[in-house]
This record gives structure tokens, sequence and C-alpha cells, in this order.
């Protein structure tokens, strides 16, 4: 059956680095737009980034460009989302999803929380 | 952006009672290839999001015929036929159709009454 399983969340400073990484199977990756999107009790559910089938372009949300960076690694069947710079309003959980316009599946989630 | 409006915020429901959720889309989700992407999600208590409905109507696989989704343009619902206490939980709605970035309704936390 389809699974993304997230990793890497946990507790970082305010303008501290991590890196969220997905782990898919059950399907053909490499045929898939994926995205990551994100759920903060003040702010519902957000839209962060989606990459393309075969990395050919990338796109995110304001409030993240320049600081996040999405990828995949199609041999190894991995998506990954660089979060540098954090800041207290990306404290979250982070969704790996598949797909952009009709997301489904979800991973169960990573908890990001930015704090001193 | 798209601003998508859900009502009501709350829903309080009985066992075996019908229940509805409006979302508004502030553009028609009408997209240049003919379909309209709009989503709907069901977030169960400590669980991730799960899709129950996609272009507008159509239930995904192992979702209970009680859930219908209708609606075009900019007006869209999404109907329980008879609540079970199993549908506790927060209904999202979604659009797919304009980018830069997909926009999700507020959410509708259906509880039993």
């Amino acid at each position: 059956q389809v699974q993304l399983v997230e990793s890497g969340g946990g507790l970082v400073k305010p303008g501290g680095s991590l890196r969220l990484s997905c782990a898919a199977s059950g399907f053909i990756f490499s045929d898939y737009y994926m995205s990551w999107i994100r759920q903060s009790p003040g702010k519902g559910l957000e839209w962060v980034s989606v990459i393309s089938r075969g990395s050919s372009y990338t796109l995110y949300a304001d409030s993240v460009k320049g600081r996040f960076t999405i990828s995949r690694d199609d041999a190894k069947n991995s998506l990954y989302l660089q979060m540098n710079n954090l800041r207290g309003d990306d404290t979250a959980v982070y969704y790996c999803v598949r797909g952009s316009r009709e997301p489904d599946p979800w991973g169960q989630g990573t908890l990001v929380t930015v704090s001193s | 952006d798209v601003v998508m409006t859900q009502s009501p915020l709350s829903l309080p429901v009985t066992l075996g009672q019908p229940a509805s959720i409006s979302c508004r889309s502030s553009q028609s989700l009408v997209y240049s290839d003919g379909n309209t992407y709009l989503n709907w999600f069901q977030q169960r208590p400590g669980q991730s999001p799960r899709r129950l409905i996609y272009k507008v109507s159509n239930r995904d696989s192992g979702v209970p015929d009680r859930f219908s989704g209708s609606g075009s343009g900019t007006d869209f619902t999404l109907k329980i036929s008879r609540v079970e206490a199993e549908d506790v939980g927060i209904y999202y709605c979604m659009q797919g159709t304009h980018w830069p970035l997909y926009t999700f309704g507020q959410g509708t936390k259906l509880e039993i009454k």
C-alpha cells in the first residue's frame, strides 16, 4: 500500500536549521508531484512547497520563500525539505503529501518546534 | 490568493441525522482543462488529514457512500446523509485550481450532540 513516512522534526532555536525527509513506498515515486503541507494551531493547513516530476520546477509559499528548499531523490524514493533561518511561526506539524492539485495520501507528519 | 470560506465552523449533530458543510471560494475553481479541483478532507482526532472527495463529487476508495460532494463554480457542499460516531473530526475543503499555491478552508469541527 502507499506509504509516506516523515522524519527529521524536532526542537530548534530561532535562526536554526532542520532537514525533513519523507520516505515513500507502494507507488512509482518518480511519476508524481510531491508536496509539503504544514499545520499549526494558529494558521490551520498551509501549503509550504511543491516539486514537480523530475524536479524541473519548484514552488514555495511566500512565507518560506528564500528560507526553505524542497528536493527529491527518485532513486531513493525520498522527498526532502531543507529549512533554514527558522522562525517561531514555522512551528507546525509538517506533512509529506503525494500530488498537488488532489493531494493524497498524507504521511503521519513530523513536528517542528521553533523556540529558544 | 484564493480564499476558501467554510460554514459552519462548528457542527453539532445527533447520531443518525444528516450534516452539511458549505465551502465558498473567492474565485471560480474551474480550471483551464475543464475540471474543478475542489477536494474535501477529514481529519479525525490525532490523525493526519484523509481525502474523502476530489473534483467536487468523486468519492475516494473506501469512503462510505453516506458522504457526498456537490457544487460548481464558487459554491460547494459536503453532505453526510446519516452521521455516525466515527465521523467526528474536522472537515476541510481545499482548492487545487489556482496557483501559486493551493488553499484550504478554515475547517469545520463536527461533533456528536
